[in-house]
């Protein structure tokens, strides 16, 4: 069975400082995907990223960047010089090559970022 | 603009009242999902559709009923709800099988059930 662990429920930080949330998941499947979502104070879902299990190449936009390490099972996203803007819940999810092709996802970190 | 779209965005309602959420979506895809998000759990699927009238249970079904007579509308029905529905829900669509496409994420609708 797949799982995904955000084992971080919620972090405050002030703005410009550079947060890290982390992401741990678990399958046994070789070809998966994984992704990142934000929600934020209005509740939509907004997609930030997929990664391919067959990509480990660390991806940057802008002031986000992820860093996926197979070796670890881990896909931590990174913002740096943050802003009160970047306040919202980020979920990861995974996605198993599967005929139900739902997201499973982590249990979500809530971001507070002061000014 | 390409989106997805649900009705109502707020709902309150008693328990037992018969209430459907519609989802409805432009983009032509075929595969389409309902989740619910609960505090502390993240976003659990409830039913999904490969495609018109395919439709099957995902993780957290009963309660629920969905329908698929057209591509572009995935509606969830509580024929009866219970306090314990109360949640937010999400739709999701996202193309074909092979694609493998992003699932995107209509504005959610927040249910409560008294």
């Amino acid at each position: 069975a797949q799982k995904v662990t955000q084992a971080q429920t919620e972090i405050s930080v002030v703005e410009k400082e550079d947060v890290t949330l982390d992401c741990v998941y678990e399958t046994r499947d070789t070809t998966y995907y994984l992704f990142w979502y934000k929600q934020p104070p209005s509740g939509e879902l907004v997609f930030l990223i997929r990664r391919n299990s067959f990509d480990e190449q660390n991806e940057i936009s802008g002031r986000y960047s992820w860093n996926f390490q197979k070796s670890t099972s881990s896909f931590n996203f990174t913002i740096t010089a943050s802003q009160v803007v970047d306040s919202a819940v980020y979920f990861c999810a995974l996605f198993m090559d599967t005929g139900r092709r739902a997201l499973t996802f982590g249990s979500g970190t809530r971001l507070q970022v002061q000014p | 603009e390409a989106q997805v779209t649900q009705n109502p965005r707020y709902l309150i309602t008693v328990t037992g009242k018969k209430l459907t959420v519609t989802c409805s979506q432009n983009m032509n895809h075929e595969y389409m999902s309902w989740y619910r998000q609960d505090p502390g759990l993240g976003l659990r699927q409830i039913y999904y559709s490969m495609n018109v009238e395919v439709t099957d249970k995902g993780d957290v079904p009963e309660g629920y009923k969905v329908s698929r007579k057209e591509k572009r509308n995935f509606p969830l029905i509580l024929e009866s709800p219970s306090p314990n529905q109360t949640s937010l829900y999400f739709c999701a669509s996202s193309r074909g099988f092979i694609e493998k496409e992003t699932q995107y994420f209509g504005p959610g609708t927040r249910l409560l059930v008294l």
